[in-house]
């Protein structure tokens, strides 16, 4: 059981956007710990996608975007597309964990 | 180019163990922990712990068991995983990543593990 929640899936036409959350307590986000973002393509391994909350690296288009408040953390995609189909994960640390990573439960973005 | 190249996939019986490798190229290895995360199949993604590539002290995460070992070979830019005493429930992709140890930039593509008499 993850202590970061996000919903098992969400859905957009091409061109939309949608937003995935990742709600977490006041012993990871909300404690002011960063949050991380990785993409998992079908049958890949992950990708780094957002760092430190809002970083995009190098070849991350940025149609993905990061925000964080509270204790909650969001990824945004704007100008949903076909290869955006994917499972996506949030990461952060955990003080009850001793400093733990943790991911998030998984969110799958399905493209209409 | 920067990648972390896994050994291949094991069919492993119930009790034995397995050790997997992660050799690195592309860049300077000590200057960067390598994490270690499984995924069960159809579940998400679970962090396991790092490797501290200058040391070779490994943390765990909490809840680990004692079965998993990580450790290194520096000579050749490898590091590795033996889990012991091996169950059905090991049966998982396992993901070597690169990390500072936050910010897994570089994963290896995983080595299949499956657990079954």
């Amino acid at each position: 059981q993850s202590v970061l929640t996000q919903p098992p899936s969400v859905s957009g036409a091409l061109g939309q956007r949608v937003t995935i959350s990742c709600t977490g307590s006041r012993s990871n986000i909300g404690a002011g710990y960063d949050v991380w973002w990785y993409q998992q393509l079908p049958g890949t391994a992950p990708k780094l996608l957002i760092s430190f909350n809002t970083n995009r690296p190098s070849g991350v288009p940025d149609r993905f975007s990061g925000s964080k408040s509270g204790t909650s953390a969001s990824l945004a995609i704007t100008g949903l597309q076909a290869e955006d189909e994917a499972d996506y994960y949030c990461q952060s640390y955990d003080s009850t964990l001793k400093g733990d990573f943790v991911f998030g439960t998984g969110t799958k973005v399905t493209v209409l | 180019q920067v990648q972390l190249v896994q050994s291949g996939s094991e069919l492993k019986k119930p009790g034995a163990s397995v050790k997997i490798s992660c050799k690195a190229s592309g860049y300077s290895f000590t200057n960067y922990a390598i994490n270690w995360v499984r995924q069960a199949p159809g579940q998400g993604l679970q962090w396991m712990g790092w490797i501290n590539t200058n040391t070779g002290n490994p943390i765990y995460a909490q809840g680990s068991t004692g079965r998993f070992v990580f450790s290194l070979d520096t000579s050749v830019s490898t590091a590795y995983l033996q889990i012991r005493s091996l169950k059905a429930d090991d049966s998982a992709v396992y993901y070597c990543a690169r990390g500072r140890p936050d910010t897994f930039d570089v994963w290896g593509l995983g080595t299949m593990v499956t657990v079954s008499s």
